[in-house]
């Protein structure tokens, strides 16, 4: 079942900070975010692993609540670079990736 | 610098047309997927391939099939285009097993449009 994120869009103003959050409905194995600027192939953010586990982006943070099946992005200091579109991918226990339907974050300067 | 790219970025096709997708990586990376994108609905995958021969149905396989007849390439048949098969098509490639410990790279997509 697909994950739901949330916001589906937002506005920012250069400098401010944002928040996109994505739930799921089964127990999760991990969970990978991504960028997709228009036009552009999606490109890799992090992945946050079942246990505590991450890999990615220096400049962006995220969180991951096994207990709530939810992860939570966290874009600080917006930058224009930043626009685009966010999706979340989650994993249950046989390793399949599903994604959600994507965030879309402009930034305005 | 990785990459994956793809034959085309634009495609124009007849309904009822054979159709043909390649994608190719350079990374050695034994796992290759195909997505297709559709606003308001993400990435949805059609097939994914696990090593040279070997094909696995993602989550809407139907009037699709794949081929990998090398570990670089992987490709993907409409066998008879329909409308709504009008999409973006997305390839991507990642490391072995399990993959949702992977990033998953990604090439520029093909948009392909049935008429």
């Amino acid at each position: 079942q697909q994950p739901v994120q949330s916001p589906q869009a937002v506005i920012l103003r250069e400098g401010e900070d944002a928040v996109i959050n994505c739930s799921s409905s089964k127990a999760l194995y991990s969970v990978h975010w991504y960028r997709q600027k228009h036009g552009e192939a999606p490109v890799f953010l992090m992945i946050l692993l079942k246990g505590g586990e991450q890999k990615g982006h220096e400049k962006i943070s995220a969180s991951f609540n096994e207990k709530k099946q939810q992860s939570s992005l966290y874009l600080t200091a917006s930058q224009l670079s930043y626009s685009g579109t966010y999706f979340c991918g989650t994993a249950n226990s046989n390793y399949q990736l599903i994604w959600g339907a994507g965030t879309k974050l402009i930034i305005k300067p | 610098d990785v990459k994956v790219t793809q034959s085309s970025r634009y495609l124009v096709k007849r309904t009822g047309e054979k159709v043909f997708l390649e994608c190719v990586q350079d990374m050695d990376h034994e796992n290759m997927f195909w997505y297709r994108q559709d606003p308001g609905l993400g990435l949805r995958l059609i097939y994914f391939s696990y090593d040279v021969k070997m094909k696995e149905k993602g989550d809407i396989p139907e009037g699709y099939s794949v081929s990998r007849e090398k570990k670089e390439r992987f490709s993907l048949i409409l066998e008879s285009a329909s409308t709504n098969q009008t999409s973006m098509y997305l390839c991507a490639s990642s490391s072995p097993f399990p993959w949702s410990s992977y990033e998953q790279y990604f090439g520029p997509g093909t948009r392909l449009t049935v008429t």
